[in-house]
């Protein structure tokens, strides 16, 4: 079984259009997060859930809008794609609110191309 | 500011040689490293941390890194390097804010082990 399981794993669309990432993880985590990996590899956090709420929202812009419908379950939509969003999303999660152990487990990553 | 840095982007070493990758940290009060690995079009793998205690820690797959406090540096290294070895290198810290706490990540080293 999949520990943190995204998808699609790749997506590919055109600029101006609306799109959603899925992310489950079975581990029983209370926290889940989205990150994003762009070309040169650099890795930013986006958000953060903690069994439902938002806790982490970095300066990201509002076209990126997360859901949580619940603690196993964290989801992505993005409203008129830009150029500029096309890298790899990563999912995470780890247990507790805050990261004190450190460990995060990461999905394989969805991999957005906008043309 | 809070950060971590990885100074080289890329490490060379032959298979069996001792290897070592960099990372230098900022952060204010006692600070929680970790070190995570990549292996292509895959998500990221814990490898190690650092909270307290010893300051060589021992991780997965063979590998240790050394907190070094006075330097703030927490160097990942192996003592003799395998070619499956070759992969993303990230070095991250916990970054405290309010309620909760986030992984800050470094820009990445790519290892590349030769046979």
């Amino acid at each position: 079984d999949t520990a943190v399981s995204q998808t699609p794993k790749y997506l590919v669309t055109q600029m101006g259009n609306d799109k959603s990432i899925k992310c489950e993880q079975n581990l029983g985590h209370d926290t889940m997060y989205w990150y994003k990996q762009d070309s040169k590899k650099f890795l930013k956090i986006m958000f953060s859930y903690n069994n439902k709420e938002l806790i982490i929202n970095e300066t990201v812009p509002n076209r990126f809008s997360p859901k949580s419908p619940d603690k196993a379950h964290l989801n992505l939509h993005i409203n008129s794609l830009e150029l500029g969003d096309s890298a790899v999303y990563f999912c995470a999660s780890s247990h507790g609110r805050t990261v004190a152990t450190g460990e995060l487990f990461f999905g394989e990553g969805s991999r957005l191309t906008v043309l | 500011a809070q950060s971590v840095a990885q100074p080289e982007d890329q490490v060379n070493v032959a298979e069996g040689n001792p290897l070592t990758v960099k990372c230098t940290y900022s952060v204010s009060g006692n600070p929680y490293l970790f070190w995570y690995v990549q292996y292509p079009n895959r998500g990221l793998q814990f490898l190690l941390k650092y909270i307290t205690g010893d300051n060589l820690v021992k991780g997965s797959y063979g590998f240790e890194a050394e907190f070094n406090k006075s330097q703030t540096s927490f160097h990942l290294k192996k003592p003799s390097a395998l070619v499956s070895d070759s992969a993303l290198y990230f070095c991250a810290v916990r970054v405290m804010g309010g309620a909760t706490n986030k992984l800050i990540f470094g820009t990445g080293t790519l290892l590349a082990v030769q046979p």
